[in-house]
């Protein structure tokens, strides 16, 4: 119940396409779900987060849409770009119900080909 | 948005020795410190959740005394791998909240190499 299902697990997305990731959720606790964005080497990076009271978020080309009846969410990537090519984490938490660790989502390696 | 500081972001170290690893909120108190590990194209694993000024809880599985975490202060958190062993390469991750209801964020991680 405390998982975060996501997928594709990897990704291959033309330049200018979109890219779409998807994540599922079992417990009803989660009310605030994050999308990271990891490089290389690097620790992941806070991209864009809903909770679940809104459908959808848009932040420049990063849209996330929500859907709290089949508890899904996914990530949108609009004119993706090389830059993009990154590992993507959708993640899980309950801020105000308690559940206070961040739960992720297995990862997506997404690549942007020019 | 709020920084956090991760040092070093690689190290070395041989095998039985032990190596510390620091983690610091910039520009915020951190009442809660995470550890994460991760392993090569994987996701991140809590090890453990730190509140400033008491023990650390262990995620089921992680060794205590082996990945000793101290908070000592609002700014700070430590990871000391102790007795290192190869198998104790990986990529070690930290992140810090300010408050229960708050976003946490990422530290730059530390690869630790033992050798």
């Amino acid at each position: 119940q405390q998982q975060v299902k996501q997928s594709p697990q990897s990704l291959i997305v033309q330049k200018g396409g979109i890219s779409i990731i998807n994540c599922a959720y079992e417990n009803t606790a989660f009310d605030y779900f994050p999308w990271y964005q990891q490089f290389p080497g690097k620790g992941p990076a806070l991209l864009i987060a809903i909770r679940p009271d809104v459908s959808e978020k848009k932040e420049g080309r990063f849209t996330i849409s929500f859907n709290k009846s089949a508890k899904q969410f996914s990530l949108h990537i609009m004119d993706s770009q090389p830059g993009d090519s990154a590992t993507y984490f959708c993640a899980a938490v309950g801020l105000n119900t308690g559940f206070q660790k961040l739960v992720f989502g297995t990862g997506t390696r997404l690549l942007v080909s020019p | 948005g709020a920084v956090v500081s991760q040092h070093p972001s690689r190290v070395i170290c041989k095998s039985g020795t032990s190596v510390k690893i620091e983690c610091r909120s910039l520009d915020f108190q951190a009442t809660t410190m995470f550890w994460y590990r991760q392993f090569p194209k994987q996701s991140l694993m809590l090890m453990a959740t730190s509140n400033e000024g008491s023990k650390a809880t262990y995620e089921q599985g992680v060794e205590k005394d082996k990945f000793l975490i101290n908070h000592a202060s609002l700014t700070l958190s430590t990871l000391t791998v102790t007795s290192a062993h190869p198998e104790d390469s990986s990529f070690y991750i930290c992140s810090a909240r300010q408050g229960l209801r708050t976003e946490a964020f990422f530290g730059q991680g530390t690869r630790l190499t033992v050798v």
